[in-house]
């Protein structure tokens, strides 16, 4: 089974601009979360989709946002950008959230640099 | 304010000795507690997980020791090899909105020194 793939792997944007990352879950996962990994502040969770359904949300202000497919495959978009939006962000799959011993795989990451 | 509390930072073990991790958290509402790796270039993956109804979990060389009255739970990887060498993230994790979204530590950086 293929894992998490995120796309692109590595990006350089501008101070303004906006960006999007893509995300393909394991097959057969409806559950994808986003994470954004800085070396000051660790690993932080941005949202959760299930069913196309934005059930949890990060404290993360409303320049972050994201979407899922009907084939799961979600995207996350990052407006009007910052340095300190600089990170690696990661996407997540699960087969069963609601479950307290369910396994979440982590993707490679995007990692995304400000200028 | 940071609800998942790890130390230390960074640690520094010769092969063959123990690594521990400490972890500590504040809201008695998380009910599972997994420990995830991270190489290099890599995303986290889940090395080994708890349950507050137990204060031990062995698997190979890792075990995970769990105080629920200390709000407190540690990592100890036994034997420690240079390919233990990694960041490790505790956790804590409720179930919020149908799903269980884990809450992590700030990390540890372990060297293994052959």
């Amino acid at each position: 089974k293929a894992g998490v793939t995120q796309t692109p792997r590595y990006l350089i944007k501008t101070r303004g601009q906006q960006v999007t990352l893509s995300c393909s879950p394991i097959s057969g996962h409806r559950s994808v979360s986003w994470y954004q990994q800085t070396p000051g502040q660790g690993l932080q969770f941005l949202f959760e989709y299930f069913s196309e359904t934005q059930r949890n949300k990060g404290n993360f202000p409303g320049r972050f946002s994201g979407r899922q497919f009907s084939n799961s495959r979600s995207e996350m978009n990052v407006s009007t950008l910052e340095l300190g939006d600089s990170a690696l962000y990661l996407c997540a799959s699960s087969p069963d959230p609601g479950t307290a011993g369910n396994t979440i795989y982590f993707g490679e990451g995007s990692w995304l640099t400000v200028v | 304010q940071q609800q998942v509390k790890q130390s230390p930072q960074s640690l520094i073990v010769q092969k063959g000795g123990i690594s521990i991790i400490n972890c500590a958290y504040e809201n008695t509402a998380f009910d599972y507690f997994p420990w995830y790796q991270q190489f290099p270039g890599k995303g986290p993956a889940l090395l080994i997980a708890i349950r507050p109804d137990v204060s031990e979990k062995k698997e190979g060389r890792f075990t995970i020791s769990f105080n629920k009255s200390a709000k407190q739970f540690s990592l100890h990887i036994m034997d420690s090899q240079p390919g233990d060498s990694a960041t490790y993230f505790c956790a804590a994790s409720v179930r919020t909105g149908g799903s269980y979204i884990p809450t992590f530590g700030r990390g540890t950086s372990l060297i293994v020194h052959p």
